[in-house]
């Protein structure tokens, strides 16, 4: 089946711009989350949702980072006044059983590659 | 807090020569641990991963892993490598409800 799907793969954005990033999990999936992965780095989690909840959104950098995922499926992170500090790709990932099996495994999308100027 | 730190941030290996990537971790509590590969512009893949149970745990695509609570240890393992094993691994503990907490990854290249 489909996996976690990602877009755009690639942005460009001038400092100081808005974007979007959006991640459309495996259908049924509860659980989706967002990792940041500078430059020769891991992967550094940002938030998680359970369905539309919101359960954690201590690893967001800063008050410029905002993430939604209204009906429990696709999810967007959204960057305000974008710095060239963000530039990094932004990871999604889902899980089918969320809470009730925190080992679940994590399923990840391709990315997307953000770049500020 | 638990951490991970993959010891080697490359490692170059003849084909079919074995192959060790070495992961530690610190935490005061039980752990669950994963290895993940990521092949060129592509997301995470999970290789393998220790909830519990027995020490040696099998993977995808020939690799295994084993636990060694007393050294606090992960280590990844292959007998034999190929070339398209060449990518970049990471190994992470899980922190909290569902939060994956990566290292530094370690990048693998084979050569012919």
């Amino acid at each position: 089946g489909a996996g976690v799907s990602q877009s755009p793969r690639y942005k460009v954005a001038k400092r100081g711009q808005d974007v979007a990033l959006r991640c459309d999990p495996i259908s049924g999936h509860v659980s989706l989350f967002w990792y940041q992965q500078a430059l020769g780095q891991g992967p550094e989690f940002l938030t998680y949702f359970q369905n539309e909840a919101q359960l954690d959104k201590s690893g967001l950098p800063s008050d410029r980072f905002f993430a939604e995922r209204p009906e429990g499926s696709v999810s967007t992170l959204k960057i305000q006044r974008t710095q060239q500090e963000d530039s990094a790709v932004y990871l999604c990932a889902s899980s089918l059983k969320g809470l009730a099996d925190i080992t679940d495994t994590q399923y990840f999308g391709p990315g997307t590659r953000l770049t500020v100027l | 807090a638990q951490s991970v730190t993959q010891l080697d941030s490359q490692v170059p290996v003849f084909e079919e020569a074995p192959v060790e990537l070495r992961c530690n971790y610190s935490s005061s509590v039980s752990v669950y641990l994963f290895w993940y590969v990521q092949y060129p512009n592509q997301g995470l893949q999970l290789l393998l991963k220790y909830l519990s149970g027995s020490t040696l745990v099998k993977g995808i695509n020939g690799f295994e892993a084993e636990f060694n609570k007393s050294q606090t240890s992960f280590h990844l393992r292959k007998p034999s490598v190929h070339i398209s094993d060449t990518a970049e691994y990471f190994c992470a503990v899980l922190r909290g409800a569902q939060k994956l907490v990566f290292g530094q990854g370690t990048r693998l290249t084979i050569n012919p």
